[in-house]
């Protein structure tokens, strides 16, 4: 049972240009949340995806967007890119198990390296 | 808000010793407690988590952690390290805001 996986693995972009990560969740689960993991910090909340709408947010400008599909995949689109934007970029996925669904264990894929000059 | 504190950047244990890593919250409402472990150039792997219930919770690896709700705590521990276990740690909770809120990480390095 394959867990979760990310693409591209490593990205290297130049500042103003824009990207997109893809996320495959684990099987059966239903549910995406993104997090940027800059160098010696923690993972940063972007956003969740649920049935596919944004279902919470955190403090992340709208450069960054995303989208998930009716197989439950998702992506993560950033505009305009910064250098500050350089980081990890982690996807994680869970299945939702009934309001209010804090407690759902959520399954971080490897990563996807982003590097902006 | 919600958030929460490791105050130890570098935790060091030698092989066979108990180790502790240590993790205090804030958060609204009852708290969704969780613990990561990190590798080298790699996702985040699930330890355990908290949820409601008994205050002793064990996970994978053999390691545990205790909730202390007086003291807003959420401790991470294992009666006996392993080399293997050197890694960086990442306590998190999930509060009324629904979303995961990290740590700033622990690196635990075990000595031979």
């Amino acid at each position: 049972d394959a867990g979760v996986t990310q693409s591209p693995t490593h990205l290297i972009k130049t500042r103003g240009q824009q990207v997109t990560l893809r996320c495959s969740p684990k099987s059966g689960h239903d549910t995406v949340s993104w997090y940027q993991q800059a160098l010696g910090q923690g993972p940063q909340f972007i956003f969740q995806y649920y049935e596919e709408e944004e279902r919470q947010r955190g403090n992340f400008p709208d450069r960054f967007s995303g989208h998930q599909f009716p197989n439950y995949s998702s992506e993560l689109n950033v505009n305009a890119l910064l250098l500050g934007d350089s980081a990890l970029y982690l996807c994680a996925s869970s299945l939702t198990s009934g309001a209010p669904g804090r407690g759902d264990t959520q399954y971080f894929g490897p990563g996807t390296r982003l590097t902006v000059l | 808000a919600q958030s929460v504190a490791q105050p130890e950047d570098q935790v060091n244990v030698a092989e066979g010793n108990p180790l502790t890593v240590k993790c205090t919250y804030s958060v609204s409402g009852n708290p969704y407690l969780f613990w990561y472990v990190q590798y080298p150039n790699r996702g985040l792997q699930f330890l355990l988590k908290y949820i409601t219930g008994d205050n002793l919770v064990k996970g994978s690896y053999g390691f545990e952690a205790e909730f202390n709700k007086s003291q807003t705590s959420f401790h991470l521990k294992k009666p006996s390290a392993l080399v293997s276990d050197s890694a960086l740690y990442f306590c998190a909770v999930v509060g009324s805001a629904r979303q995961l809120t990290f740590g700033s990480g622990t690196q635990l390095t075990v000595l031979p």
